[in-house]
């Protein structure tokens, strides 16, 4: 593994079932980070890690459930999917000694 | 919370003119100031970022400008190519928020550039 990835790249999910969405990153990076991207309204945040063991709520974390078990792993859980959470997911991370935010490959994420 | 508003949505220029994409932000704590690419189907890539102390920083073709009184920042592409068109947002960061010196971002809406040869 370089860097951050995402997985699955696609999936098209059936409304009420539940879902986890992937991510890992080998940058040691403490931070982690979930968004979702939505035409016209940019990326906005749903959860985040500090570091392992803890996570905070972002902007939109209705419906979506995160854990850091440890530093490498950041799983988004859709306990129950809804057709409003269509859309592109991006995982991302950064270090605490930099500013700089580094996306995974993304998430489309279509529910039915 | 912060709320960025980015402006314009849609950019259409010719090759070799300038583009500027404007941003403001409402919390006065907000810090530190990153621009970012995406290119069609592409993740973000961050393309120069500037912190609350400084006015303005370049690299090569690309410059960032701040006004912390007027809370308003702007990225400015002079000699534009065609490869610069994508979807570029804007972002700020409260230190304040998630209890850590790192903070959370907020992004604007994002800017469609077009750059026609």
């Amino acid at each position: 593994i370089a860097g951050i990835t995402q997985a699955p790249t696609s999936q098209i999910l059936a409304a009420g079932r539940r879902m986890t969405l992937r991510c890992t990153q080998d940058m040691r990076h403490n931070a982690m980070y979930w968004y979702r991207q939505d035409l016209g309204l940019g990326l906005r945040l749903i959860h985040y890690s500090n570091t392992a063991g803890t996570t905070g709520k972002g902007e939109v974390p209705d419906g979506y459930s995160v854990s850091r078990a440890n530093t490498d792993d950041f799983p988004l859980t859709l306990a129950s999917a809804v057709p409003s959470q269509t859309s592109v997911y991006f995982c991302a991370s950064s270090h605490r000694d930099s500013n700089e935010q580094f996306f995974g490959p993304g998430t489309r994420l279509t529910v039915l | 919370g912060e709320n960025v508003e980015q402006h314009p949505s849609t950019l259409s220029v010719q090759e070799g003119d300038s583009a500027v994409i404007k941003c403001t932000y409402s919390d006065s704590a907000s810090n530190y100031f990153p621009w970012y690419k995406q290119e069609l189907g592409k993740r973000p890539q961050l393309i120069i970022d500037i912190r609350s102390n400084v006015g303005e920083k370049k690299d090569q073709r690309i410059a960032v400008t701040l006004n912390k009184t007027a809370k308003h920042f702007s990225l400015h592409i002079t000699e534009t190519q065609p490869e610069d068109s994508a979807v570029y947002f804007c972002a700020a960061r409260d230190p304040r928020a998630g209890g850590t010196s790192y903070g959370k971002l907020t992004f604007g809406q994002g800017t469609i550039l077009t750059v026609h040869p």
